[in-house]
């Protein structure tokens, strides 16, 4: 049972444009939320998180949004560079006595010239 | 350079055999964590340690079993080692048991011939 999904496999985006990964869940105990991205041969390195009592969190160029009632996160990047083509996982976690993050499948973004 | 140390980074051994991946948390974290990754594969996660005691459980095999130490270093043993074995093992360290950021380290590459 996945229960963190990215249903993009892959994504292409010019150089400067607005890059968006998309992640659902369907556990609804989750509260927190995070992004990472995986260069290959490397450990996830975290991006960016946000907890269930905001809908919207802002890091430099990165921004993730949520919204609980579609149990949706997106990520968006603004405005993309090449040094962004990388694996991105979104993950989830739930301030439980033994939670961990459930992690999706990853969306791989390149980002052209 | 996230902080997580993990040894070794590659590894080969032959189906049969046991191996020990160590990892060394952030320093104050408290909580570790193993993941595995095969080839186009997520993150799987198999077992987490928190202060020295099992926390959670994943999909780990029978054949694999890990412990933190307390120095709060972990060791992640896989025995019994097949083909299907063969994957990027992570682990992760947060400060925390529950509900937020962990940080990987590189990996360790095992490659069972």
């Amino acid at each position: 049972d996945q229960q963190v999904k990215q249903n993009s496999p892959s994504l292409s985006v010019q150089e400067g444009r607005i890059s968006i990964l998309n992640c659902d869940y369907t556990n609804s105990m989750f509260d927190y939320f995070l992004w990472y991205k995986k260069y290959p041969a490397e450990g996830p390195t975290f991006l960016i998180s946000i907890s269930s009592i905001k809908d919207k969190n802002e890091d430099g160029r990165f921004t993730v949004f949520l919204n609980k009632s579609a149990k949706h996160l997106s990520l968006h990047i603004v405005p993309s560079q090449p040094g962004d083509s990388a694996v991105y996982f979104c993950a989830a976690s739930y301030t439980g006595t033994a939670s961990k993050l459930t992690f999706g499948t990853g969306t791989r973004l390149q980002v052209t010239l | 350079d996230s902080g997580v140390t993990q040894t070794p980074k590659h590894l080969i051994t032959a189906t049969g055999q046991r191996v020990t991946l160590r990892c060394s948390p952030r320093s104050g974290d408290l909580s570790v964590y193993w993941y595995q990754q095969s080839l186009d594969q997520g993150l799987q996660f198999l077992i987490q340690y928190y202060n020295g005691e099992e926390r959670a459980k994943g999909n780990i095999l029978e054949r694999f079993s890990a412990q933190q130490f307390p120095d709060l270093h972990s060791e992640l043993n896989l025995s019994s080692l097949e083909l299907g074995d063969s994957a990027l093992y992570f682990c992760a360290s947060s400060v925390l048991s529950s509900g937020n950021t962990i940080y990987f380290g590189e990996g360790s590459w095992l490659t069972v011939v």
